[in-house]
């Protein structure tokens, strides 16, 4: 079993839906969720992250975390044609779990049509 | 821009042959963090230098070396390239050794032939 899983879509939405992304993740010694964003020949971009369990907003984009569930997500509000991306998925345990080396999911390629 | 730079940006060579791939972190970061991104295995991590000093290793080949040096600047070497090497290469910086805050760089794209 992968440590964490990603389903890479692809998904693709109209303009000013709700986008609904989520992984799952085995290693329970994970402490910090990360969402990057990657266009198309760029490198990632840190979106968000939270540590432990709970919910993070930052204007349209919403990240939750249910460790009880090993499940994360990341909500997109109103989505823009210009969220049209790579969406990644990214865990590590910190210092304090032992390892600082993020496992990334494969990511979702979202489109979002004008 | 995230400011950490890679260069070269794109790099073709043939099978068996060497290379170096560079990044600059952002200024006033201590840790390097280098990746490969492949199509059917995602973004993996190879290896993290922390102010000069290899901090922790990922998913690294035998054939495939990093250093940081002084100026805090990395490079990745790669050696006895073979087709399934081509890929895109990243490195990210952070200011401690926190990874969980990653600011990537443009990312070099190696194409062995």
């Amino acid at each position: 079993q992968k440590e964490v899983e990603q389903d890479p879509g692809p998904l693709s939405v109209p303009e000013g839906a709700i986008v609904s992304l989520n992984c799952t993740y085995s290693n329970s010694a994970f402490q910090y969720f990360m969402w990057y964003r990657q266009y198309s020949r760029k490198g990632p971009e840190l979106l968000m992250y939270t540590y432990s369990s709970g919910n993070k907003e930052d204007g349209r984009f919403t990240a939750q975390v249910d460790k009880s569930s090993k499940y994360i997500s990341l909500f997109i509000r109103d989505s823009q044609p210009s969220d049209s991306a790579t969406y990644l998925c990214a865990m590590s345990g910190g210092p304090q779990g032992g390892s600082e080396k993020l496992v990334f999911g494969k990511g979702m390629k979202l489109t979002v049509n004008p | 821009d995230s400011g950490v730079t890679q260069t070269p940006k794109h790099l073709i060579t043939a099978t068996g042959q060497r290379v170096t791939l560079r990044c600059s972190p952002r200024s006033g970061d201590l840790s390097v963090y280098w990746y490969q991104q492949s199509l059917d295995q995602g973004l993996q991590f190879l290896i993290q230098y922390y102010n000069g000093e290899e901090r922790a290793k990922g998913n690294i080949l035998e054939r495939f070396s990093a250093q940081q040096f002084p100026d805090l600047h990395s490079e990745l070497n790669l050696s006895s390239l073979e087709l399934g090497d081509s890929a895109l290469y990243f490195c990210a910086s952070t200011r401690s050794g926190n990874s969980y805050e990653q600011y990537f760089g443009p990312g070099t794209r190696l194409t062995v032939t």
